[in-house]
């Protein structure tokens, strides 16, 4: 099993909007509702942004919202702050009870 | 409240075994998967797999299997992870977390740095 395919990198200025993808195969992303996105800040452990898609867990502000079509999920953060800035890195559950992590997305706040 | 308190760094030399130990609390320990995930110096996250408090029952990524073997002490809400035959190529940040639902990760213990060098 690879790796989800994520951007290295995504970019924007505060109050806009950017999209990152996380592309995988029939047998992770697209055959399953199970996405999930983390955000980390530098020497931090990882923290549940999205899951199931699109559900939020309590406390992460609706600037942030998932979706999917077919092999591609998505994440988008709109209205962006400068604490914003962090790695995303995405996660499907993938057949044979396994998880796939993506490689993991740069987002910088100009 | 759920914390995950993990052991303390290690350095081991190559071909070595580390044993990295997750204590967890402020839940019901048997109710909810363990994941391990690691992360390399500036790469990104890797699933390493997973046990289920209550049975023991595990299940390892493909690359790791034979060399990693996870197990837990429910008497003191405690899950291990060892991991045999270290290279370089296992130097990382390794992450114990709960897991709720299918495959979402909520909580996230603090990290354990594994050095291996020589």
């Amino acid at each position: 099993q690879s790796a989800l395919t994520q951007p290295p990198s995504a970019s924007g200025s505060p109050g806009q909007s950017v999209t990152i993808s996380c592309t995988g195969t029939s047998s992770d992303v697209g055959g399953y509702k199970y996405v999930s996105w983390y955000q980390q800040h530098p020497g931090k452990a990882p923290k549940l942004m999205i899951y199931e898609v699109n559900k939020r867990p309590s406390g992460v502000p609706d600037r942030f919202s998932g979706s999917k079509s077919g092999n591609t999920a998505s994440l988008t953060v709109s209205g962006l702050q400068a604490e914003d800035e962090a790695d995303y890195f995405c996660s499907s559950y993938a057949a044979g009870d396994s998880v796939l992590f993506g490689g993991g997305t740069k987002l910088t706040v100009l | 409240q759920v914390q995950l308190v993990q052991s303390g760094a290690e350095v081991k030399k190559p071909g070595a075994s580390v044993k990295v130990s997750c204590k967890a609390s402020g839940y019901t320990f048997n109710d909810y998967y363990i994941q391990w995930v690691r992360q390399a110096p500036g790469q990104g996250l890797e699933w390493v797999g997973r046990i289920m408090p209550y049975s023991g029952d595990t299940r390892y990524v493909q690359k790791f299997q034979g060399r990693v073997t996870m197990t837990r002490d429910t008497s003191i809400s405690t899950v291990y992870m060892e991991l045999s035959s270290l290279t370089s190529d296992d130097t990382a940040v390794y992450y114990c977390a709960r897991r709720a639902g299918t495959a979402m990760i909520d909580y996230w213990g603090q990290g354990t740095l594994v050095t291996v060098s020589s």
